[in-house]
């Protein structure tokens, strides 16, 4: 059974950084992209990156490009989310995202605070 | 930029059938494949369907999704509705290698 679960979503301060973790089982880690999807509360989702099944290839959403790095280590099943320059409309749900039949984590909230 | 549009809200009784649509704003619909999400209240979203029309194991045959040329349209099917059914369902394509969602639908069964 696919499982992703993210951590390190806190309150943390307008301008700060944080780095979101995504730890994956169930599946081949490295036979799959990956990808970040986030959700501020009542609204609808927002891709925000995604990273090749090497992590040579790297996206971004306009809305987080030079703030926000995507990374994975393949020897730990592991997904990350550098996040910099924080702002409040960052505050959101963050969503790990296995690719190919598209399996989801449960999410961890992430909120700027002014 | 490429944009897909969902009908803000929709619903429908108990045993019916309901097709949710995602019009592509440009390009072609078939040139990308289609997923469709559902978000239950207070719960992360699920895949119902990957890459226009197949489902992950474990999601029921009355979900279905299908393409149309002809209005640039994907869409999702639910037949024999239930109440549990009430959900948003985001429709998700892409724009050369990012990915794009649909505004969502919310479904009410009543």
């Amino acid at each position: 059974e696919v499982q992703l679960v993210e951590s390190g979503g806190v309150v943390v301060q307008f301008g700060g950084s944080l780095r979101l973790s995504c730890t994956a089982s169930g599946f081949i880690f490295d036979d799959f992209t990956m990808h970040w999807v986030r959700q501020v509360p009542g609204n609808g989702l927002e891709w925000v990156s995604h990273v090749s099944w090497d992590g040579t290839r790297t996206y971004y959403a306009d809305s987080v490009k030079g703030r926000f790095t995507i990374s994975r280590d393949n020897t730990k099943n592991s997904l990350h989310l550098e996040m910099n320059s924080l702002r409040s409309e960052d505050t959101a749900f963050y969503y790990c995202v296995k690719g190919g039949q598209m399996d989801w984590g449960q999410g961890t909230l992430v909120t700027v605070s002014s | 930029n490429f944009m897909l549009t969902q009908p803000h809200s929709v619903s429908e009784s108990p045993g019916k059938t309901i097709t949710i649509s995602c019009t592509g704003s440009s390009g072609s619909i078939a040139s990308n494949f289609v997923q469709w999400y559902q978000q239950r209240p207070g719960s992360a979203p699920t895949t119902l369907i990957y890459e226009d029309y197949k489902r992950p194991s474990g999601v029921s045959d009355r979900f279905s999704g299908s393409i149309d040329t002809s209005s640039n349209s994907a869409s999702l099917t639910i037949s024999g509705l239930k109440t549990e059914d009430e959900a948003d369902y985001y429709c998700q394509s892409y724009d050369n290698n990012n990915w794009v969602f649909g505004g969502g639908t919310k479904l009410t069964v009543l």
